[in-house]
């Protein structure tokens, strides 16, 4: 069965403190994984893109990485603008349905 | 350029009533597909399309109806609301099933007393 993991639920940093989130996932033939950040009270936007293992994607204070079971969002300095939650999706190749894990909230105090 | 558009924003139904989320979108995609949000369940895929005229079901179909009769429009109806059914929607569109980044609204949050 599909499934997407991400970890931790939450995590809260300090302004300038780095981390990483973590999505673990199985499924039957990747076509890709999707990030995307969620704000409160409104949809997901999406981030990244990656389709294959050891791919790498940047953007600002984030960076994506892929391996063949998981994949990392590290952020960089953050701060508190990057405060929300960050959702992880498989896309299978065979169905083309986007499979979501249930998030990590993040938030970056002053 | 409004992107996908939902509507309404918040509803109130009571158990056993019936009633349409309108979704649409301006951006001539032809894949679209409806989200329910919950608590620690993460995003579950209700229903798609693949183009107009063509509908399948997602993970949790039951209870929900689509049609989508233009590439603009994707209404989803709720058949006989039930409290299980209490849950923020989303509609979510892209060139195709295989599309990057599916664009979504901003969701419908629903509540069945």
């Amino acid at each position: 069965e599909d499934q997407v993991t991400q970890s931790p639920e939450a995590l809260r940093l300090q302004e300038g403190e780095s981390s990483s989130l973590n999505c673990s996932y199985t499924v039957s033939g990747l076509r890709g994984l999707f990030w995307y950040r969620q704000d409160p009270g409104k949809g997901p936007e999406f981030l990244f893109t990656l389709y294959s293992a050891g791919e790498e994607k940047e953007k600002e204070r984030l960076k994506a990485t892929l391996t063949k079971k998981e994949s990392f969002l590290h952020i960089t300095a953050p701060k508190p603008e990057d405060s929300a939650t960050y959702l992880c999706a498989v896309q299978a190749s065979n169905t083309g349905k986007l499979i979501f894990g249930q998030g990590t909230t993040l938030q970056v105090k002053p | 350029n409004a992107g996908v558009t939902q509507t309404p924003k918040f509803q109130v139904l009571k158990t056993g009533q019936s009633m349409t989320l309108q979704c649409a979108q301006d951006m001539n995609h032809e894949y679209m597909s409806w989200y329910r949000q919950d608590p620690g369940m993460g995003l579950r895929l209700i229903h798609y399309s693949v183009g107009a005229g063509i509908t399948d079901q997602g993970e949790v179909p039951n209870g929900y109806n689509v049609s989508r009769s233009t590439t603009e429009d994707f209404p989803l109806r709720l058949l006989s609301a039930a409290p299980s059914q209490t849950s923020v929607y989303f509609c979510a569109s892209s060139y195709s099933y295989q599309g990057d980044g599916y664009t979504f609204g901003s969701g419908t949050r629903l509540t069945v007393v």
